[in-house]
């Protein structure tokens, strides 16, 4: 199976300042095709998870530009240009390359 | 807009039985893949199994296999989740959510998610 770390394990964040995420997987998800299969999700309080970012670095619709997916290989990162309130929760991070699918411990976000 | 609505979650003893049910609308539910995903108390995200459009073929995670059975009837618009042999560590939230991929490359991620039904088992 391939494994998941995320790191920081939690992060307090002042709104209007910038996090960043990191997300490793213990092979590559790197296709033959060229494609990355790595997607980030978020879990707000009480909510289930919601799409932000698949293959890396596409955000998904409705999703606002100051959240930006980048990495390769087994090395990837989550940023967020500055933090609003709306944006706590657990950030996860998820592999498809290979089954089964497997998610990341997560990264939980507080607003000091 | 897209909406998947779980039911069918509750109490249960080990070694009982449960059925969840995911309700779709808002989309053509033939054309999508669909899968379960479950959520410990307190805990991270665990894949439980995923379906092909026509229910051809299906996934299982090692921890529910031999155990779960996953099924469609695309005439419903309805997703299921039998659940056989249940143990104490399959106390979660369970959610239903649709699969997509992107410019056709045959690999598939969740892009909606329902609210989920908690199973609990517990003597």
């Amino acid at each position: 199976d391939i494994v998941m770390t995320q790191s920081p394990l939690s992060l307090s964040v002042t709104p209007g300042q910038p996090a960043s995420f990191s997300c490793k997987s213990s092979q590559s998800l790197l296709h033959s095709s060229g494609k990355t299969f790595l997607y980030w999700y978020l879990q707000k309080p009480g909510q289930p998870p919601q799409l932000l970012i698949y293959e890396v670095s596409n955000r998904f619709s409705g999703v606002p530009d100051r959240f930006s997916g980048s990495g390769s290989g087994t090395d990837f990162t989550l940023k967020i240009s500055r933090v609003e309130a709306e944006d706590v929760g657990v950030y996860y991070c998820m592999q498809s390359i290979q089954l089964p699918l497997t998610f990341g411990g997560g990264t939980k976000v507080e607003i000091k | 807009q897209v909406q998947l609505v779980e039911s069918g979650g509750g109490l249960v003893k080990p070694g009982g039985s449960l059925r969840l049910s995911c309700a779709a609308s808002g989309f053509t539910f033939s054309d999508y893949y669909m899968g379960w995903i479950r959520q410990a108390p307190g805990k991270g995200l665990e894949w439980v199994s995923y379906t092909i459009t026509s229910g051809s073929a299906i996934y299982y995670s090692d921890s529910v296999k031999g155990r779960f059975t996953i099924s469609r009837d695309n005439a419903k618009n309805s997703l299921y989740l039998q659940m056989d042999s249940l143990r104490v560590e399959d106390t979660a939230v369970y959610y239903c959510a649709r699969m997509t991929t992107y410019e056709s490359s045959n690999y598939y991620y969740f892009d909606y998610w329902g609210q989920g039904t908690l199973v609990t088992v517990s003597s």
